[in-house]
């Protein structure tokens, strides 16, 4: 089972500040990574998947880098809305087991 | 409007039974691969299992292989999640959610969740 390890638990930011957050897997994914963002209250939403194209409607403040086992979400110029839980999720190997990172949580400094 | 509408979650006895199921709308259902995550209270998104468009292929996680059994009625556009035995540990709210395409994909459209209480 591959194992997603996400970094830190807890992001304290500014608002207009940037952020960038990490996800690490246990052996490599290649690029097969999705990020989403949760509100408190409301299901995820896909941010970026192939660990680097946004999905529809995503702001381009949000980018996506990385493959193998390292992969950063940054968003730059933090706006309020943007303050949510982040997971990432690997999609890579078979039998589709998707695993999710434990999450963090960007919260306004 | 592209959506799912997840329904039957509520309040279940320990060892006892559910089928929750998934409405979707809005897109060609059989076209895609479709997954149920849960997230128990104040905890992260857990993976549970994925169904193929077809519904030949399941998957599962290992908290639920044995125990859970995802199907899908493509004439109906719905997912089901038949969930036996189940424990406090299943206590969560459940989402649907659609694949971009195929099983190895992001998860692009999400449905609001079911509750589902594991108590006696």
């Amino acid at each position: 089972e591959i194992v997603m390890t996400q970094s830190p638990a807890t992001l304290s930011v500014s608002p207009g500040e940037g952020a960038t957050l990490s996800c690490r897997a246990s052996q490599s994914v290649s690029s097969n990574l999705a990020w989403y963002q949760q509100k408190p209250g409301q299901a995820p939403r896909l941010l970026i998947y192939g660990a680097s194209t946004r999905a529809s409607g995503i702001p381009i403040r949000f980018s996506g880098s990385g493959s193998g086992t390292e992969f950063s979400l940054t968003i730059s110029s933090l706006q309020s809305e943007d303050f949510a839980v982040y997971y990432c999720q690997q999609y890579n190997n078979w039998p589709p087991l998707h695993t999710f990172g434990q999450g963090t949580k960007l919260e306004i400094k | 409007e592209v959506q799912l509408l997840e329904s039957g979650g509520g309040l279940v006895q320990p060892g006892g039974s559910l089928r929750l199921s998934c409405a979707a709308s809005g897109f060609t259902f059989s076209n895609y691969a479709m997954n149920w995550v849960r997230q128990a209270p104040g905890k992260g998104l857990e993976w549970v299992s994925v169904i193929g468009g077809g519904g030949g292929s399941t998957y599962y996680g290992d908290s639920v292989r044995g125990r859970f059994s995802i199907s899908r009625d493509n004439f109906k556009n719905t997912l089901y999640l038949r969930m036996n035995s189940l424990g406090a540990e299943d206590t969560a709210i459940y989402y649907c959610a659609k694949n971009q395409a195929g099983p190895l994909s992001g998860l692009d459209l999400w449905g609001q969740g079911t509750v589902v209480t594991v108590s006696s």
